[in-house]
């Protein structure tokens, strides 16, 4: 599977975007990029995932290279409540479940 | 999206006793996971609980030691045998959600911790 490379930690204002990068230049070309995220102590909660265009929901947007080594996941308006550990992982679909989920970036919200 | 319910939520245990996790999905799944995830630590794959079969079991652990019940398409337990302190972890159950979308679902998890 492909690794994931993400920064340690990020700060971030309330009501601004919050940009978190993910480098996975191993990827494969049948491999989705997911991103997680996990509130102190919660079980991990599913935010978004892509294969190669770029993905928008209710929570957030996905942003994927062309190359598809690196993806972005933007919260459009971060709010405190969005404060948790974020993981970029890949996955090969629906058969994949050995999540390895990493150090993910710990991202601080801040009033 | 698939609504995990885990009992307990928390529990504290003594050394060498056993505790079963239940895990309940208001609707029918067709794969069902334990994961393990150590204080400070990514999550493991513990098994794939098989309907009407015996669990899958990754690397690393064995029936004996967490046996994994699946009597039907929503409901699962784990069960952490003779426990150790070594043994303190959240304990996630997880559905697959092929007919939602490709994406996994976590339930709220069970803080266990052995004295």
């Amino acid at each position: 599977d492909a690794k994931t490379t993400q920064p340690t930690s990020m700060d971030c204002a309330e009501g601004r975007a919050a940009n978190l990068p993910c480098n996975h230049s191993t990827i494969s070309g049948n491999e989705y990029v997911y991103w997680y995220r996990q509130i102190h102590s919660q079980g991990p909660q599913y935010i978004i995932h892509g294969l190669k265009n770029n993905e928008t929901n209710e929570m957030a947007s996905l942003i994927i290279t062309e190359d598809r080594k690196s993806s972005t996941l933007i919260l459009p308006h971060a709010t405190l409540r969005d404060t948790a550990v974020y993981y970029c992982i890949v996955l090969r679909g629906a058969n994949d479940y050995k999540l390895s989920f990493g150090a993910g970036t710990t991202v601080t919200v801040r009033a | 999206s698939a609504v995990i319910s885990q009992k307990p939520s928390r529990d504290i245990c003594q050394r060498g006793t056993s505790l079963t996790i239940q895990c309940q999905v208001d609707s029918q799944v067709t794969m069902m996971f334990w994961y393990r995830q150590q204080p400070g630590q990514s999550l493991t794959l513990i098994a794939t609980a098989n309907q009407g079969s015996e669990a899958t079991y990754e690397s690393g652990f064995v029936i004996d030691k967490f046996p994994i019940s699946r009597p039907n398409l929503t409901f699962s337990t784990l069960t952490v045998s003779n426990m150790s302190p070594e043994d303190s972890s959240i304990y996630l159950c997880s559905v697959d959600s092929v007919g939602l979308g490709e994406k996994l679902f976590f339930g709220s998890g069970t803080q266990l911790s052995v004295l």
